[in-house]
């Protein structure tokens, strides 16, 4: 079984350009996650799908943030325009079900100088 | 609101060494407990879990007990070996709060040398 795949693994971009994420989950896994981590702090929640709708995005920072999820498939998360303080690990994850548990990515690290 | 204390770091110790990594939770409902370890270029991956009081998860030699009575999920390893090395996570997960997702703690390096 693949696992949570996400690409780029890395990206450097200037401020004020646009980056999008992508995250492929777990095949048939319905519940998509996304995740950050600033540098030497808590991986913060983002985002959470359940299938193609938006479960909860209580954790999205601003509107400089869109997160999609068409077909209930593959994710894709932009950022525009990205800011210093976007820098960071964007985890993706994906469950079946939370009781399952969880399987993350591993990680995008995105740099905005 | 719910969250995750763990012991800053970073921790270093000599190979065979005993380890504790201290996880405390506040949390409104009935969480699941988890601890996640990311090794160097690599994901996050589930290293223990624990559901309900008492509980103790294991892997690879690590344990971490459920304690209600003090809100802690201590993460423990007899004799750490160098490639244990990584970064460690305290996460909940509160099962009593629909669409809550992990709430991490802020992560402990550990670095074992020979």
């Amino acid at each position: 079984e693949a696992g949570v795949t996400q690409f780029p693994s890395h990206s450097v971009i200037e401020k004020g350009q646009t980056v999008t994420l992508r995250c492929d989950p777990i095949s048939g896994h319905d519940n998509l996650y996304w995740y950050r981590r600033v540098m030497g702090k808590e991986i913060k929640f983002l985002l959470h799908f359940v299938k193609e709708s938006k479960q909860d995005e209580s954790g999205m920072p601003n509107n400089r943030f869109l997160a999609e999820r068409t077909g209930g498939t593959y994710s894709t998360l932009k950022v525009q325009p990205a800011e210093l303080e976007d820098s960071g690990v964007y985890f993706c994850a994906s469950s079946p079900d939370r009781a399952y548990g969880y399987t993350f990515g591993s990680g995008t690290r995105l740099t905005v100088v | 609101g719910n969250s995750v204390t763990q012991m800053e770091g970073p921790v270093t110790l000599s190979e065979e060494a005993f380890l504790t990594i201290n996880c405390t939770y506040t949390a409104t409902g009935y969480p699941s407990l988890f601890w996640y370890v990311q090794y160097p270029g690599e994901g996050l991956q589930l290293l223990l879990k624990a559901t309900k009081a008492d509980d103790k998860g294991s892997n690879k030699g690590f344990e971490a007990t459920y304690r209600k009575e003090t809100t802690s999920f201590h993460l423990e390893k007899g004799s750490v070996q160098v490639s244990d090395s990584a970064v460690y996570f305290c996460a909940l997960s509160d099962q009593g709060q629909a669409g809550t997702a992990l709430i991490f703690g802020k992560g402990t390096t550990l670095s074992v040398s020979s």
